[in-house]
C-alpha cells in the first residue's frame, strides 16, 4: 500500500523560506506511471496546486507561484521536496503531497494523498 | 483564483438526490481534458471519487456518480447519506495555464 507522508517545520517566518519533504513509503518514487505534486489549502479556503514533478526531474509549476516555487526529487531516498521562498501570511496552508498518473484515463488525477502539514507564516 | 467554478453548497435530505456543477471553458473542461472529483470529509486529506469524468476508483460507492457536457461537469450524489457531508472539489488541466492542474472552488454539501 502506498503512503506518503509530508514533513517539515510548522512555523515559518515572514521573507524567510518554507521548505517541506514527501517521503514515498510502499512504493517507488521512480516509477514512470506517474508524477509526484504539492498542493495546499488555507484555512477555510480551497485547494491549490503548487507543482509537480517526474521521477527524472522533469517539473511544472502552477505559474501564479512559479517565480518562488522549487520542486525536486531524490531517487535514492524515495523523496521529493518543496521550496517555496519569499513567504508571506498568505502561504500559511496546510500543504498536501500527492500522486497523480501520467497517462491514461487517471492522467492528472490525484489519487493517493498525504494526511497534510499545517504551515503558518507568522513572525 | 479558480478558473473552474462549483456552487458554494448544496443540501438534501437523506435519501434525496444532489447534483454539484462545475464550470470551466474551452482551456481546460472543453478541451479534451478529463474532470476528476474528490470529497473532503472535515479535518482530511481529499480523497478521490472520480476520475476521467465518470469513473469511480475501488471502494467508491456507485450512489456516486460523475458526467462531462461541454465546458461543464457534474456530480451527482443518489441516495444522500449522512456521512456524505463534506467539501466537494473538481479538478482539470488547463492548457493556457502552462500545465497547470487546476482544482474547482469546492462545493459544501449539507445533509439535512
Amino acid at each position: 500500500q502506498l503512503q506518503l507522508q509530508e514533513s517539515g517545520p510548522g512555523l515559518v517566518k515572514p521573507s524567510e523560506t518554507l521548505s517541506l519533504t514527501c517521503t514515498v513509503s510502499g512504493g517507488s518514487i521512480s516509477s514512470s506511471s506517474y508524477y509526484w505534486g504539492w498542493i495546499r489549502q488555507p484555512p477555510g479556503k480551497g485547494l491549490e496546486w503548487i507543482g509537480s514533478i517526474y521521477y527524472s526531474g522533469s517539473t511544472y509549476y502552477n505559474p501564479s507561484l512559479k517565480s518562488r516555487v522549487t520542486i525536486s526529487v531524490d531517487t535514492s531516498k524515495n523523496q521529493f521536496s518543496l521550496k517555496l521562498t519569499s513567504v508571506t501570511a498568505a502561504d500559511t496552508a496546510v500543504y498536501y503531497c500527492a500522486r497523480h498518473a501520467h497517462s491514461g484515463l487517471a492522467a492528472n488525477a490525484f489519487d493517493i494523498w498525504g494526511q497534510g502539514t499545517m504551515v503558518t507564516v507568522s513572525s | 483564483q479558480s478558473v473552474l467554478t462549483q456552487p458554494p453548497s448544496v443540501s438534501g435530505a437523506p435519501g434525496q438526490r444532489v447534483t454539484i456543477s462545475c464550470t470551466g471553458s474551452s482551456s481546460n473542461i472543453g478541451a479534451v481534458y478529463d474532470v476528476h472529483w474528490y470529497q473532503q470529509l472535515p479535518g482530511t486529506a481529499p480523497k478521490l471519487l472520480i476520475y476521467g469524468n465518470s469513473n469511480r476508483p475501488s471502494g467508491v460507492p456507485d450512489r456516486f456518480s460523475g458526467s462531462k457536457s461541454g465546458t461543464s461537469a457534474s456530480l451527482a450524489i443518489t441516495g444522500l447519506q449522512a456521512e456524505d457531508e463534506a467539501d466537494y472539489y473538481c479538478q482539470s488541466y488547463d492548457s493556457s495555464l502552462s500545465g497547470s492542474r487546476v482544482f474547482g472552488t469546492g462545493t459544501k454539501v449539507t445533509v439535512l
